[in-house]
């Protein structure tokens, strides 16, 4: 089975543009979240995403929003960029929602985006 | 102050050692308590995960909760210079969220 996919892999945007990510989970899996990894703050809850409605969110700035398709595949968009917002941008899935399966959440490679 | 504490590290260790790895974290709301392993330029990697305080083993890996102390380990036995890995312990609270709250991650070195 495949794993989780995001893509593009790289990504280099200069401050002020937008970008769009996306991440495709493993097949069945119907809940999504993303996360941000940087060196001083380390993995940061972005948002989580099920059946197409925002579960939960973390505490980032309305710049950063997601959503997710029927066939559960998720985007996020950051707008405005900042050079602050250089990270590797990280999403994660469970198989669906609720309990033992929110323990089991399998993380794709990441897209590592930098902000000139 | 974070919410959970992981000593960054790095630690280094001859292969064959025995590692201890440590988070420390304050919110009592924490029920369920995760290890991933992440390899330079990958995504987190799922270990295990525990539930109630006590130990689980799989493998040359075991997991230690004492909620008590509000207190998490991970064991590593027999270490390989494959292990070397930055390890990341995680923590959620209710049932349903699937928001995980990580440590900073320590970076482990094996030494051959």
């Amino acid at each position: 089975k495949a794993g989780v996919t995001q893509t593009p892999r790289y990504l280099i945007k200069t401050r002020g543009q937008q970008v769009t990510l996306s991440c495709s989970p493993i097949s069945g899996h119907r809940s999504v979240s993303w996360y941000q990894q940087t060196p001083g703050q380390g993995l940061q809850f972005l948002f989580e995403y099920f059946s197409e409605t925002q579960r939960n969110k973390g505490n980032f700035p309305g710049r950063f929003s997601g959503r997710q398709f029927s066939n559960s595949r998720s985007e996020m968009n950051v707008s405005t960029l900042e050079l602050g917002d250089s990270a590797l941008y990280l999403c994660a899935s469970s198989l669906t929602s609720g309990g033992v399966s929110y323990n089991e959440q399998f993380f794709g490679p990441g897209t590592r985006l930098t902000v000139l | 102050q974070k919410e959970v504490e992981q000593d960054p590290g790095p630690l280094s260790v001859p292969e064959g050692a025995i590692v201890s790895l440590n988070c420390t974290y304050s919110n009592s709301a924490f029920q369920y308590f995760m290890w991933y392993r992440q390899y330079s330029r990958k995504g987190p990697e799922l270990l295990m995960y525990t539930y109630s305080s006590g130990n689980k083993e799989d493998g040359r890996f075991t997991a230690q909760v004492d909620k008590s102390s509000k207190y998490i380990s991970l064991f590593i036995r027999d270490s390989q210079p494959s292990d070397s890995a930055t390890y990341l312990c995680a923590m959620r609270g209710s049932s349903n969220t699937g928001k995980l709250i990580f440590g900073q991650g320590t970076t482990l070195q094996v030494k051959p």
